[in-house]
């Protein structure tokens, strides 16, 4: 089975712009959850997208949003975009609609705001 | 909310010796920790995993006991080899989050093996 895959991998953008970042999941993995990931601040929990809807949003502000399609490919997007906003965004899928099942992660989209 | 401590930040090792990550957390609820280990510029990848109503569970070089009593679970790598160095995550489920996969992170540990 292919892994969990994300686009772009990189992407540079100047601040008050936005952006959308995507994830696909494994083969019939239909939880995604999305993870920012800074030198500081270590992997902090975005939000989790199941059946097309959010199950849970960690504590970011309002800028920062996500949806999930009915094949459970998801996006997040950025908008707003500040400097802090700089990080790599992972996404990791899971198998099945329960709680603590394995996730897998994505290899992650790069994002640099200048 | 669940907060996860990994320590020490950096393990240095001579390979063949064992290297031992000690992370705690806060929720006594939470009942779900997973390790990641993560090599330079790679994405995280899941290595071992217990639940909480285990206390110990190995894969081949790779160990990780649970205490529930003092709320810390640890890694336990054996006979270290020059591929092991990377950064190792914990996380737990913190128990509000019951019925989905939200995971909070400890901070990682960067574990150097030394040829």
């Amino acid at each position: 089975k292919a892994g969990v895959t994300q686009t772009p991998r990189y992407l540079i953008k100047t601040r008050g712009q936005q952006v959308t970042l995507s994830c696909s999941p494994i083969s019939g993995h239909r939880s995604v959850s999305w993870y920012q990931q800074t030198p500081g601040q270590g992997l902090q929990f975005l939000f989790e997208y199941f059946s097309e809807t959010q199950r849970n949003k960690g504590n970011f502000p309002g800028r920062f949003s996500g949806r999930q399609f009915s094949n459970s490919r998801s996006e997040m997007n950025v908008s707003t975009l500040e400097l802090g906003d700089s990080a790599l965004y992972l996404c990791a899928s899971s198998l099945a609609g329960g709680a603590n099942n394995e996730q897998f992660f994505g290899p992650g989209t790069r994002l640099t705001v200048l | 909310g669940e907060n996860v401590e990994q320590h020490p930040s950096t393990l240095s090792v001579q390979e063949g010796d064992s290297a031992v990550i000690k992370c705690t957390y806060s929720d006594s609820a939470s009942n779900y920790f997973p390790w990641y280990k993560q090599e330079l510029g790679k994405r995280p990848q899941l290595i071992i995993d217990i639940r909480s109503n285990v206390g110990e569970k190995k894969d081949q070089r790779i160990a990780v006991t649970l205490n529930k009593t003092a709320k810390h679970f640890s890694l336990h790598i054996t006979e270290t080899q020059p591929e092991d160095s990377a950064v190792y995550f914990c996380a737990a489920t913190p128990s509000k989050n019951y019925g989905n996969n939200r995971l909070a992170f400890g901070k990682g540990n960067q574990v150097v093996v030394i040829p």
